[in-house]
């Protein structure tokens, strides 16, 4: 099975600019995260889907960020405007049931650069 | 507050020997993860600990979990340079998520 897939692997952009990530789940996996790990910190949950609805958006740092998820298929998360501090690799994962019994699977992640 | 501290942030060991990675967390869970990050690729699940005292091995690898302490090691015998990697331990507090230590990269020395 083809696993937790993320566009683009790299993005550098500029201050001010927009970047959208995207993310293809596994097949059949209503569960979708996005996470982030900020240089040399922790991986921190940024927000959880069920199918195409948010579950918990707790860990979105500000407005600037907003996830989609249209037909509970893939996810996109857009930047904008971006701003330095958004500099990190964005993971997605996603898992077919709910915490239990269900181990999450992740993507490479994209590391997002902004000047 | 959630939180799981890990620590060493670095570990730099030569071949062979053995040691010690230590993850702490704040508040009761039962669900523990290890995950390997290898440079540019995804975390590969290592572990999962779902009771205290749980103790799970594979290869040079050991994972183990005391809840009562609030506290997992993942142990590595007699190093070898294909362990290099970064690790992460995650602790699922019953909210549907995870909460991640800062990672430990683990460099091994011929």
């Amino acid at each position: 099975e083809a696993g937790v897939t993320q566009f683009p692997s790299h993005s550098v952009i500029e201050k001010g600019q927009t970047v959208t990530l995207r993310c293809d789940p596994i097949s059949g996996h209503d569960n979708l995260y996005w996470y982030r790990r900020v240089m040399g910190k922790e991986i921190k949950f940024l927000l959880h889907f069920v199918k195409e609805s948010k579950q918990d958006e707790s860990g979105m740092p500000n407005n600037r960020f907003l996830a989609e998820r249209t037909g509970g298929t893939y996810s996109t998360l857009k930047v904008q405007p971006a701003e330095l501090e958004d500099s990190g690799v964005y993971f997605c994962a996603s898992s077919q049931g709910s915490r239990v019994n269900s181990p999450l699977h992740f993507g490479n992640g994209t590391r997002l650069t902004v000047t | 507050e959630l939180k799981v501290e890990q620590n060493p942030l670095f570990l730099s060991m030569q071949e062979g020997k053995n040691y010690t990675i230590y993850c702490n967390y704040s508040t009761t869970s039962d669900r523990l993860y290890w995950y390997r990050q290898d440079p540019g690729k995804s975390l590969e699940s290592l572990f999962v600990l779902l009771s205290n005292g749980a103790v799970k091995q594979e290869g040079r690898l050991m994972a183990s979990l005391d809840t009562k302490a609030r506290l997992s090691t993942l142990h590595i015998t007699a190093a070898v340079h294909d362990l290099s990697a970064t690790y992460f331990c995650a602790v699922d507090f019953g909210n549907e998520k995870l909460t991640f230590g800062t990672g430990t990269r683990l460099t091994i020395i011929p």
